[in-house]
């Protein structure tokens, strides 16, 4: 069963690019079965969807992020990661990555990060 | 667009819940139902709009097509107490997903 593990600063200053790694256990991220996804949740409100990549390295945003949103893959270490640059306070919020094309059926447990100053 | 109804519930234990989802254009059965609890990742319990996912209670239950969806709870037990969302993954991108129904258990 794939375990999921996000990690990165959760203290980001605005203006600056936050950047999260996600951590996959209990499969190999280079596998032809898996999509590997970012999704948010600003305090108390719902769920937004941020991106996806597939194993061989092909991406799709959402469009409201495009600009500012990366997203890859590093085989050597099992893991993808999240950059999202120029930041301000409505970046804030907890960050979720996720196994799955069009659904998402394996979650890390989240990790907040906080845009300030 | 998905449109979810209602926001917030409040439902007795044994009753039946029901939560609506609605597209602003067909998606087929590209809709999945997901349960938040506080503090927690979300964790999907339904996918295609109707199949079950191994683990997750028979009282869980969706149906639909199109740009209709349901999500029902058969007889709600106190443990069912979170968010629930719906989150469509046809049209994409983006990705989208309902704004959510809080469930209260009275």
């Amino acid at each position: 069963q794939l375990q999921l593990q996000e990690s990165g600063p959760g203290l980001v200053k605005p203006s600056e690019t936050l950047s999260l790694t996600c951590t996959v256990s209990g499969g190999s991220i280079s596998s032809s079965s898996y999509y590997w996804g970012w999704i948010r949740q600003p305090p108390g409100k719902g769920l937004e969807w941020i991106g996806s990549i597939y194993y061989s390295g092909s991406t799709y945003y959402n469009p409201s992020l495009k600009s500012r949103v990366t997203i890859s893959v590093d085989t050597s270490k099992n893991q993808f990661s999240l950059k999202l640059s120029s930041v301000t306070a409505a970046d804030t919020a907890v960050y979720y990555c996720a196994e799955g094309p069009t659904n998402f059926d394996y979650w890390g447990q989240g990790t907040l990060v906080t845009v300030s100053s | 667009v998905m449109t979810q109804s209602p926001a917030f519930l409040s439902v007795t234990p044994g009753e039946k819940v029901t939560i609506t989802c609605q597209a602003s254009e067909g998606i087929g059965n590209y809709l999945y139902w997901y349960q938040q609890k506080p503090d927690q990742a979300p964790k999907l319990l339904i996918k295609y709009a109707s199949q079950s996912i191994s683990g997750v209670p028979s009282r869980f239950s969706g149906s639909g097509s199109g740009t209709d969806f349901t999500f029902t709870i058969s007889s709600l037990e106190a443990e069912d107490a979170a968010t629930y969302y719906c989150q469509q993954g046809n049209k994409h991108p983006p990705i989208t997903f309902g704004q959510g129904t809080r469930l209260e258990i009275k």
